[in-house]
């Protein structure tokens, strides 16, 4: 199994471009969502979604939308990047949202 | 909402002593307290966790304690090793707020061979 999986890596944008981070995960877990890190702030969630088809907002949803597409892929879109999301985003997901949440390896994104 | 509060920041031990993170949490609904510990450029992953009916729990050199009453939280790892070096996060969870889980800011933790 490869868990949690995102995509890309590393992104640059430039201020105003958009794009989408993906996620995927193979452990058939009900619950999914997406954290942003910054230093000294710890792990701050900015959607989930506790099951398939439905979507709810985090601590910091501003200037984010989400999309849970199946019970696999959950992905993160930017639509107009500004400089203060320049941040490393991960995904996690969880069995239900009861148990241990997996997290994915991260995306480094920097807004220029 | 929930607010987690973790110290220290940053910790500095020998290899050998022993370290302790302390965290407290905001909402007495809580009822689910991990610990993630993160490499350098890695993911966060789950080392440990309690649940809100039990005091402690210990695995190997690793152990966290529950204050329900005080509604604190903490990390303790005994006979540190330089593989311990890492960045330590607690968190809480709150059922009636969707499962979802609230983070301490982190501890960076040092340890000194």
């Amino acid at each position: 199994n490869a868990g949690v999986t995102q995509t890309p890596k590393f992104q640059v944008l430039k201020t105003g471009q958009s794009m989408t981070l993906q996620c995927a995960q193979d452990m058939n877990h009900n619950s999914m969502y997406w954290y942003r890190q910054d230093p000294g702030m710890g792990l701050r969630l900015i959607y989930y979604s506790a099951s398939e088809g439905t979507t709810d907002k985090g601590e910091v949803p501003n200037g984010y939308n989400v999309s849970r597409l199946n019970k696999r892929e959950f992905s993160l879109r930017l639509e107009s990047a500004a400089p203060s999301q320049t941040s490393v985003y991960f995904c996690a997901s969880s069995d239900g949202g009861r148990d241990t949440q997996y997290f994915g390896p991260g995306t480094r994104l920097t807004v220029l | 909402g929930e607010n987690v509060e973790q110290h220290p920041s940053t910790l500095s031990v020998q290899e050998g002593d022993s370290a302790v993170i302390k965290c407290t949490y905001s909402d007495s609904a809580s009822n689910y307290f991990p610990w993630y510990k993160q490499e350098l450029g890695k993911r966060p992953q789950l080392i440990i966790d309690i649940r809100s009916n039990v005091g402690e729990k210990k695995d190997q050199r690793i152990a966290v304690t529950l204050n329900k009453t005080a509604k604190h939280f903490s990390l303790h790892i005994t006979e540190t090793q330089p593989e311990d070096s890492a960045v330590y996060f607690c968190a809480a969870r709150t059922e009636a707020a969707g499962n979802k889980l609230t983070f301490g800011g982190g501890t960076r933790v040092l340890v000194k061979p």
